[in-house]
């Protein structure tokens, strides 16, 4: 079946700093989301990429679909304190959904 | 309104009691999802509804039994449930169940945390 890893699986930051995750597939992806859960919340829903080699950003997040389809990367430039959470991709296709493994993110003062 | 309504937020049940989990959209969404999470895990596909009709089963034991009983309501009915069941239970909803059209991803509820003793 489908499987869908991210790395690294937990990051801890200095506030200020950058942080990447990054989601990698056997198979190539027809669409990747991403989403963001804070600590005892729900996922929420941030992008969606479907293009090869699609760039999005959204304030300092960058989402980056790879050109084979087979990966893709969240970028945080100068993290905060509110971008704890963990991050997931998502992916769908051919009645299969799959959520990735998720990164954790911890930002210290 | 653009929410997901999960109810109840909690719940503890026994193994041999009988419980049911609601979820409510009036975004005019057609699928429905019902997702179990386990601490530090990802979201686990249960169900998935198309147009009020089970479009996705993964293989889940008979002991949850989802229910649609019209486009805005998702209903989780639980028997005979086991510890190991216990987690959070997310019901999600989207424009339509083809991901590839769904610009906007799925919305979540806030979820019903359930605990089997």
């Amino acid at each position: 079946g489908q499987q869908v890893m991210q790395i690294p699986q937990y990051q801890h930051v200095q506030e200020g700093e950058d942080f990447t995750t990054y989601c990698n597939s056997s198979t190539t992806l027809s669409n990747i989301q991403w989403y963001k859960q804070r600590p005892g919340g729900h996922p929420v829903f941030l992008i969606q990429l479907v293009k090869s080699g699609e760039v999005k950003k959204q304030k300092r997040l960058t989402f980056q679909f790879g050109e084979a389809k087979k990966n893709s990367s969240l970028h945080i430039t100068a993290t905060q304190t509110t971008d704890v959470g963990t991050y997931f991709c998502e992916t769908g296709g051919g009645n299969k959904l799959t959520f990735g493994t998720g990164t954790q993110l911890k930002v210290e003062l | 309104d653009t929410e997901v309504t999960q109810t109840p937020k909690h719940l503890v049940m026994g193994m041999t009691n009988k419980k049911s989990l609601k979820c409510e959209q009036h975004m005019g969404h057609r699928a429905m999802y019902w997702y179990k999470q386990k601490a530090k895990k990802p979201p686990e596909l249960m169900f998935v509804y198309s147009y009020e009709k089970l479009s996705i089963n993964e293989s889940v034991p008979s002991r949850f039994s989802p229910e649609c009983p019209n486009s805005s309501l998702l209903n989780l009915h639980l028997h005979a449930l086991q510890p190991e069941d216990s987690a959070l239970y997310l019901c999600a909803s989207s424009q339509d169940f083809w991901v590839f059209q769904q610009s906007n991803g799925y919305t979540f509820g806030s979820g019903t945390r359930l605990t089997v003793v």
